[in-house]
């Protein structure tokens, strides 16, 4: 399985771009990698996806390196609602391997 | 509201007991995927089920089973229970493989 790191926690400041990074250097070349937040007391989100290229939807973007080790979520304008943890998730064969997630504090 | 139902949302039990746990998938989705989220481990797969059939295996013990039904709801059903199963237990299916719904979770205390 894939491994994953990221950092235990970020802050930012409400209305500020934010960028979570994630590594996954043991992801095999057909593993898309998978981003979920889980805000308190819910089940996981889902977030973006993505396999080489980078991704944009209405929530995020996604930044995948070319060696595909590593990946940023990046949130364009942080808000009080975004505050949760962001995992970073490669899917092999259907199965997310989450990690242990960053918990994202945002400041008014 | 992800369209994914879970009951029971709470569930306290003795060590030894068994119990089910159930999962209504979003309409139309044929794949549901069952995890365990605890303090220690964090959050894993367990298993997955297509339109009936399992599909994948991750760490699920010897002590769990599950099943996916004609109606395409699904039970997870765990035995002889540990204190150590005490945990968040989240259903999750999808039409696509790729994005996966969550379920609210069911809460299971194990005393």
């Amino acid at each position: 399985d894939a491994k994953t790191t990221q950092p235990n926690s970020m802050e930012s400041n409400e209305e500020e771009p934010v960028h979570l990074p994630c590594n996954h250097s043991t992801i095999s070349g057909t593993d898309y990698i998978h981003w979920y937040r889980q805000l308190p007391s819910q089940g996981p989100e889902y977030v973006i996806h993505g396999l080489t290229s980078n991704v944009n939807n209405r929530m995020a973007s996604l930044a995948i390196a070319e060696d595909r080790k590593s990946s940023t979520l990046i949130l364009h304008r942080a808000t009080l609602r975004d505050a949760a943890v962001y995992y970073c998730a490669p899917n092999a064969g259907n199965m997310l391997t989450f990690g242990g997630g960053t918990r994202l504090m945002v400041k008014p | 509201d992800s369209g994914v139902t879970q009951t029971p949302k709470h569930l306290i039990t003795a060590t030894g007991q068994r119990v089910t746990l159930r999962c209504s998938p979003r309409s139309g989705d044929l794949s549901v995927y069952w995890y365990q989220q605890s303090l220690d481990q964090g959050l894993q797969f367990l298993i997955q089920y297509y339109n009936g059939e399992e599909r994948a295996k991750g760490n699920i013990l010897e002590r769990f089973s599950a099943q996916q039904f004609p109606d395409l709801h699904s039970e997870l059903n765990l035995s002889s229970l540990e204190l150590g199963d005490s945990a968040l237990y989240f259903c999750a299916s999808s039409a696509s493989g790729n994005e996966q719904f969550f379920g609210p979770g069911t809460r299971l205390t194990v005393l």
